[in-house]
């Protein structure tokens, strides 16, 4: 079975700084999703970018970039440039390719900003 | 167009009550999944419809969660006898189809205390 984890409960990042949130998992398969959403207070999940296995070129979607290495399946997240509406929970998941598609999510990282 | 929305927004019960929460997902959308969200964790799969079908119901934890999916449109997650450790975020989400590439998209979630 597959895993996901998170190894950091709570982050902070100075407003306009840079932060990089972690994760790893635990697979056996080779081709499969990874992805970053956001959860802000109103419990909506927001899709912030996703790496497919197969690509070896890292994600980007403005000032979201993630550091994708397959060998080491570790796949964090660096947020450029902080903002405060950044704040939230990041929750870090996988997802096997052609299946049904249910994500398998780590606990979740809590990303504080300070003005 | 719209996204999905779940009601209520928020529900208390007393143990030992049945609960019905709601699903709209988005119109169109054949593929609907609903994921537990308890204190501190990450979603947690809990069943996957595929038009009217549960097409795998292996996450419900047990026989008092029923879900239903009459039209292959509006979905309807059922908990019998209600206990205290049901309390969590019930989320739903939708997809057009269960094939890659499309994503997931999330409601807003229902959040259940069972007292």
């Amino acid at each position: 079975a597959q895993t996901v984890t998170q190894s950091q409960p709570e982050m902070s990042v100075q407003e306009a700084e840079t932060v990089t949130l972690s994760c790893t998992y635990d697979t056996s398969e080779s081709d499969y999703y990874l992805f970053w959403y956001k959860q802000p207070p109103s419990r909506q999940m927001i899709l912030v970018i996703r790496q497919e296995a197969y690509k070896q070129q890292n994600a980007t979607e403005n000032r979201f970039s993630v550091n994708f290495q397959k060998a080491a399946k570790s796949f964090s997240l660096k947020i450029s440039d902080s903002q405060l509406g950044d704040a939230a929970m990041y929750f870090c998941a996988y997802r096997s390719a052609g299946s049904q598609g249910n994500l398998i999510f780590g606990k979740g990282t809590k990303l504080s900003v300070k003005p | 167009g719209a996204g999905v929305s779940q009601t209520p927004s928020n529900k208390v019960t007393e143990k030992g009550k049945y609960v019905e929460l709601r699903c709209d997902p988005i119109s169109g959308h054949t593929a609907l999944y609903w994921y537990r969200q308890s204190l501190g964790q990450g979603p947690e799969f809990l069943i996957y419809f595929q038009g009217t079908g549960a097409a795998d119901d292996s996450g419900l934890p047990n026989d008092r969660f029923f879900a239903v999916r009459p039209e292959g449109s509006v979905s309807t997650l059922k908990i019998q006898r209600t206990e205290r450790g049901d309390s969590a975020v019930y989320l739903c989400a939708s997809r057009l189809t269960a094939s890659d590439p499309e994503e997931q998209f999330f409601g807003p979630g229902t959040r259940l205390t069972v007292l």
